[in-house]
């Protein structure tokens, strides 16, 4: 079955600097991928998605990258804020099923 | 910005005994899903509702869960005889399409089994 994991539980970055999210997923037949975003107490908001069929797709802020060959991808924040604080979930689906792994989250915490 | 509301915020109950979570998700969207995140741990999927009936579930959604939606608007979870391993933040969510777009969650409701 699918398995979406993180690289690193925890990442702090200075305001004002980029900061990088990795994730890995096992599943060769995923097609579909989120990155939410996760403040204390609250539900997963989201952020940016891509398909397979991109190598990147760029937001406000944000950048995903796709690397199919490794099974990886990333979520860059530029010009991180203290707002950006949270944990930072990637998940991702296969096929015409909606339903989504999570990866076990990165907590980032933004210092001043 | 249309919103998934969810009732309660948070609920305790006694283990053994039924409990039903709510979710009135976004108007327009056609598919309904609920997730369940353990203190600690990742969010992960237990069922996906579409057209009145359930579309995928998980092995998490054992006989012990059924969904609903009795009306037009609400959305409901209901665990029949609660365990303590129940406990967690149940997130119900709801999307426009199946394929495509994202997830919209909500706020979750916390559920503490003692």
């Amino acid at each position: 079955g699918e398995s979406v994991g993180l690289h690193l539980p925890t990442l702090s970055v200075q305001e004002g600097d980029n900061s990088i999210i990795n994730c890995a997923y096992s599943n060769s037949a995923s097609d579909y991928f989120i990155w939410y975003k996760q403040e204390s107490g609250k539900g997963p908001q989201f952020i940016i998605d891509i398909r397979s069929n991109m190598d990147k797709r760029q937001g406000q802020r944000v950048t995903v990258l796709l690397n199919k060959t490794v099974k990886h991808l990333s979520l860059q924040i530029a010009a991180t804020q203290p707002g950006d604080s949270a944990v930072y979930f990637c998940a991702g689906s296969s096929g015409s099923a909606r339903q989504l792994t999570f990866g076990s989250g990165t907590q980032l915490t933004v210092l001043p | 910005e249309p919103e998934v509301t969810q009732t309660p915020s948070h609920q305790v109950t006694q283990m053994g005994q039924e409990v039903i979570l709510r979710c009135v998700p976004i108007s327009n969207h056609l598919y309904f899903y609920w997730y369940r995140q353990i203190l600690g741990q990742k969010v992960e999927f237990l069922v996906s509702f579409y057209n009145n009936e359930i579309s995928e579930k998980s092995e998490i959604f054992d006989d012990q869960f059924s969904v609903e939606r009795p009306d037009g608007s609400n959305f409901t979870l209901k665990i029949r005889s609660t365990k303590l391993e129940d406990s967690a933040m149940y997130f119900c969510a709801s999307s426009e399409a199946r394929s495509t777009g994202e997830l919209f969650f909500g706020e979750g409701s916390r559920l503490t089994v003692l």
